[in-house]
C-alpha cells in the first residue's frame, strides 16, 4: 500500500450506468489528481485539486465529473461512458512540493 | 503544450547487457521523474532529478538530467530479469496551482529482460 487507496480495484459498467470511483489518502497531502491510462495513449492528467479547489481540468468530457469534498477524499463520478473510456484510472496525491504518491488504480471496463 | 517523448517504446534484451532509455521534453522544466510500472500495478517512483547535471543511482539503474538539452536518460547496467517492467519518464506541468502541478508522462518503455 502506498498510502493512497483507490476503490473499487475493478469496475465493469454499461454505457447507461452511473458509477463513482473513490480515492482516499491520509498522508496529509493537500493536492489530489486523477490520471487516465489507456492502451492507446500515454498517461493523461485529467483533474487537479488543491485544498479542495479544482485548479485544472484538462479538457475532460463532462461525462467525467470530479468531486473533492475534503483534502483526503477525491471522487470521479461517471455517467454515460463510452467503450473508449475503458482504462486504468489512477489517483495521486502530493503535499504540494511536487512529489507524488500514486494509488493502485481502478481498472474500468465500459461495455 | 508540454510534450514528453521516450524511446525506445519497446526493448527486449538479455540479462547481463547494458542499455539506455531516452526521454526528451519540449519546454523548460526544473524536475524530471522516472517511474516503474509492473503489469496491473501502480506507479513506483524511481528517481526525481532536480537540476541540470543531476545523476542518481539505485542498484543497476542510473538516471541523469541535462536541462539544456531537455534530455534525461535511464541507464540499465548488467540487466537482470527482475527489472522487466514498463518505465515512464514524466515532467511537471507548471500551473498556477500553488505547487499542485500535475505531471506529463511519456508513452513508456516496455522492457523485457530475458534470461
Amino acid at each position: 500500500e502506498t498510502g493512497v487507496t483507490q476503490t473499487p480495484r475493478h469496475l465493469v459498467m454499461g454505457m447507461t450506468n452511473k458509477k463513482s470511483l473513490k480515492c482516499e489518502q491520509h498522508l496529509g497531502h493537500n493536492a489530489m489528481y486523477w490520471y487516465k491510462q489507456s492502451a492507446k495513449k500515454p498517461l493523461e492528467l485529467m483533474f487537479v485539486y488543491n485544498f479542495k479547489e479544482q485548479t485544472e481540468n484538462n479538457s475532460v468530457p463532462s461525462r467525467f465529473s470530479p468531486e473533492c469534498p475534503n483534502s483526503s477524499h477525491l471522487f470521479l463520478h461517471l455517467h454515460t461512458l463510452q467503450p473508449e473510456d475503458s482504462a486504468l484510472y489512477l489517483c495521486a496525491s502530493s503535499p504540494g512540493t511536487r512529489t507524488y504518491t500514486f494509488g493502485s488504480g481502478t481498472r474500468l471496463t465500459v461495455v | 503544450e508540454l510534450k514528453v517523448e521516450q524511446n525506445p517504446l519497446f526493448l527486449s534484451m538479455q540479462e547481463g547487457k547494458n542499455y539506455t532509455i531516452y526521454c526528451n521534453y519540449s519546454t523548460t522544466s526544473d524536475r524530471l521523474y522516472w517511474y516503474r510500472q509492473d503489469p496491473g500495478k501502480s506507479l513506483e517512483s524511481l528517481f526525481v532529478l532536480l537540476s541540470n547535471g543531476a545523476v542518481k543511482q539505485e542498484g543497476r539503474l542510473m538516471a541523469s538530467l541535462d536541462t539544456k538539452a531537455r534530455l534525461s536518460t535511464l541507464h540499465i547496467t548488467a540487466a537482470v530479469h527482475d527489472l522487466s517492467a514498463t518505465y515512464f519518464c514524466a515532467v511537471v506541468q507548471l500551473y498556477s496551482g500553488g505547487g499542485a502541478d500535475g505531471l506529463t508522462f511519456g508513452k513508456g518503455t516496455h522492457l523485457i529482460i530475458q534470461p
